[in-house]
């Protein structure tokens, strides 16, 4: 438990379908962040907010939007998603987006499958 | 942004320690060296950092030369359970809007065998 709580675990969606992801955490960090892991691939940074600020937005296709709407909370709204985006998305959290104390703690990552 | 270089996989055993290195030549002045654990379908898990010489917690041991153009993270008579991808990462103190300290790379997968 890293105190990271991803929900939900496990989603399939058509391509037509709007789904959302949710991250919370109660630990008191004022970064936020979103990671694609593909199968056999490194993780990708997507998203990073800070102090619920977007501060990077890696290139990311507009079917994926964040939302932060506060320190605690971080969305990630799915809409016309390709089977290609079928992936484990992972939401980490750190104390600060820069300096020393940027240990990051993941959540256990929603596991995405698009049909 | 410095780049970091590890081995793809790696094999030992139970009971062995074992060493993984990251080349990191053009690491910067306020870079500094962080350790990730990752298991199967799980998000990643700090494991150590560093900025020179030798760190120790209860997990495992990162040494850095005094060049710090590479470290090498080690652990202690692991066991099936280390069986995992080991990811090193370098990235600024200051941060300055640097987000190298949080970029992944294909990190090393280590098996461990009985």
């Amino acid at each position: 438990e890293t105190g990271v709580t991803q929900t939900p675990r496990h989603l399939v969606m058509g391509m037509t379908n709007k789904k959302s992801l949710k991250c919370e955490q109660h630990l008191g960090h004022n970064a936020m962040y979103w990671y694609k892991q593909s199968a056999k691939k490194p993780l990708e940074l997507m998203f990073v907010y800070s102090l619920e600020e977007r501060v990077e937005n890696n290139s990311v296709p507009s079917r994926f939007s964040p939302e932060c709407p506060n320190s605690s909370h971080l969305f990630l709204h799915l809409h016309t998603l390709q089977p290609e985006d079928s992936a484990l998305y992972l939401c980490a959290s750190s104390q600060a987006y820069a300096g020393e104390n940027t240990e990051a703690f993941f959540g256990q990552g929603t596991r995405l499958t698009v049909v | 942004l410095a780049k970091t270089t590890q081995p793809i996989s790696m094999d030992s055993y139970e009971g062995q320690e074992v060493n993984i290195t990251c080349s990191h030549n053009n690491i910067a002045t306020n870079d500094y060296i962080t350790w990730y654990q990752q298991f199967p379908s799980q998000g990643p898990r700090f494991i150590i950092q560093g900025y020179k010489t030798k760190v120790t917690n209860e997990v495992a041991s990162l040494f850095i030369p005094a060049d710090r153009k590479s470290s090498t993270l080690s652990l202690p008579r692991v066991s099936l359970s280390d069986t995992a991808v080991y990811y090193c990462l370098v990235g600024d103190l200051y941060g300055s809007g640097n987000t190298g300290k949080l970029i992944f790379g294909q990190g090393t997968t280590l098996q461990v065998k009985p």
